[in-house]
């Protein structure tokens, strides 16, 4: 079968630095990716990772490690704002559809 | 970036009824597309890959004589859940692989609530 784990919930403090953890089993694996989804909205992309090591797109960084399976989306500087759900996705070969794992609840507090 | 248009933003019928939900890739062509199904605070379930000119390809579970999708162009799919009932309510979105291979963009999603 198919699994990507991640924490269920995690919350934080406006300006703290946060990492979700993403480990993943799947039949075939292309790329990892992230998305963010507040409530009641579309996904929206964050970062892809083909590649092992890390990839930084602003305050947002993602890593990927492919001999384990596992990659994370590291939140620098959190804002209110980036309150919503974080869902790692692979995709397992190029041009197909994403696997979402179940999402992880970020809460930021001031 | 790419943008994808999906229409309706929500949708309530009754029971027995059909509805279909356009999604569109407005600035790019989109070969293939992409049919999720999300419950409230649930992950984002593919339901079937839609081929531009073929029959789309449903993921295990998924009736496709109830979820009818249709890809005429490569900029228009079109999915039509057919003889609704409740358990059918859901978000559904739709989504299309951008110019960078890598990259999904979504539609805005439809919240559809069958009474």
């Amino acid at each position: 079968g198919q699994s990507l784990e991640q924490p269920s919930e995690v919350t934080a403090v406006e300006g703290a630095i946060v990492q979700i953890n993403c480990t993943y089993q799947t039949s075939g694996f292309y790329g990892l990716s992230w998305y963010q989804q507040h409530d009641g909205g579309a996904p929206t992309f964050l970062s892809y990772n083909g590649l092992d090591g890390l990839e930084e797109t602003g305050r947002f960084s993602s890593f990927l490690s492919r001999s384990d399976s596992y990659g994370y989306l590291l939140l620098q500087e959190l804002q209110m704002k980036d309150s919503a759900s974080y869902f790692c996705a692979v995709i397992q070969q190029a041009g197909t559809a994403l696997i979402f794992g179940k999402g992880t609840t970020l809460s930021v507090s001031s | 970036g790419a943008v994808v248009s999906q229409h309706p933003s929500w949708v309530i019928c009754k029971s027995g009824t059909s509805v279909k939900i356009e999604c569109r890739s407005l600035d790019f062509q989109a070969t293939t597309m992409f049919w999720y199904r999300q419950f409230p605070k649930q992950s984002l379930m593919l339901m079937a890959t839609s081929n531009e000119g073929s029959k789309a390809t449903y993921e295990q579970g998924v009736e496709k004589d109830k979820f009818l999708i249709n890809h005429a162009s490569l900029t228009l799919s079109t999915l039509t859940v057919t003889s609704a009932h409740p358990e059918d309510s859901s978000f559904y979105i739709c989504s299309a692989r951008g110019p960078e291979n890598e990259k999904l963009f979504f539609g805005s999603g439809t919240q559809l609530s069958v009474l």
